[in-house]
């Protein structure tokens, strides 16, 4: 079982939706839970990051980690054309390294 | 403005003929990291340094290796490419190994022919 599961879509949305992007993991040690945005032939950029249970929010973007079921989503309100990208997770657990998942290509479109 | 460079964007090289892959930042952070990523994969960590200290994946091939002659500077060199070598190869870089956030370059695309 791959420590970091993310379907990889893509996922087509229309302006102005609201996109819900999911990551399941199956280590429970892990205490740090990241999204990254990585727009094409561009190397990846942390978006946000959390390390408990429940939501951060940061304008627009909605990070929520669920530890008990080991689920993290971001949600993105109100997208736009220039959400569209690749839409990776990370974990971590102490000085570890990151373990991304696969990505999900969001398309928004106008 | 600091950032992370990789050069070339873009490299073609032949099977079996070794390659170089450069990687520098101007962000003087003390740990630099090289990933694979392969086409709708996750990026895949190869090694990386802390400051002077190597730390190689347990599962990366011998056919990789690395140097990093200083802080600014890192390369990824690939002895005997393979076919199954073609990716994108990502140099990143953070502050301490505890730092959550690692800023990424626009990656190197290999071609292996």
């Amino acid at each position: 079982q791959k420590e970091v599961e993310q379907d990889p879509g893509p996922l087509s949305v229309p302006e102005g939706a609201i996109v819900s992007l999911n990551c399941t993991y199956s280590n429970s040690a892990f205490q740090y839970f990241m999204w990254y945005r990585q727009y094409s032939r561009k190397g990846p950029e942390l978006l946000m990051y959390t390390y408990s249970s429940g939501n951060k929010e940061d304008g627009r973007f909605t990070a929520q980690v669920d530890k008990s079921s080991k689920y993290i989503s971001l949600f993105i309100r109100d997208s736009q054309p220039s959400d569209s990208a690749t839409y990776l997770c990370a974990v971590r657990y102490g000085y570890s390294t990151l373990t991304f998942g696969k990505g999900t290509m969001l398309l928004v479109s106008p | 403005d600091a950032m992370v460079i990789q050069n070339p964007r873009y490299q073609v090289t032949q099977f079996g003929k070794p390659v170089t892959l450069s990687c520098s930042q101007t962000l003087n952070h003390n740990v630099m990291y090289w990933y694979q990523q392969k086409s709708s994969q996750a990026p895949k960590l190869l090694f990386h340094y802390y400051d002077k200290d190597f730390n190689n994946e347990a599962d990366t091939p011998d056919n990789f290796q690395s140097r990093r002659p200083n802080t600014s500077f890192c390369f990824l060199d690939i002895r005997s490419p393979g076919l199954g070598d073609a990716a994108m190869y990502l140099c990143a870089t953070s502050r301490e190994p505890d730092v959550l956030e690692q800023f990424f370059g626009p990656g190197t695309r290999l071609t292996v022919l």
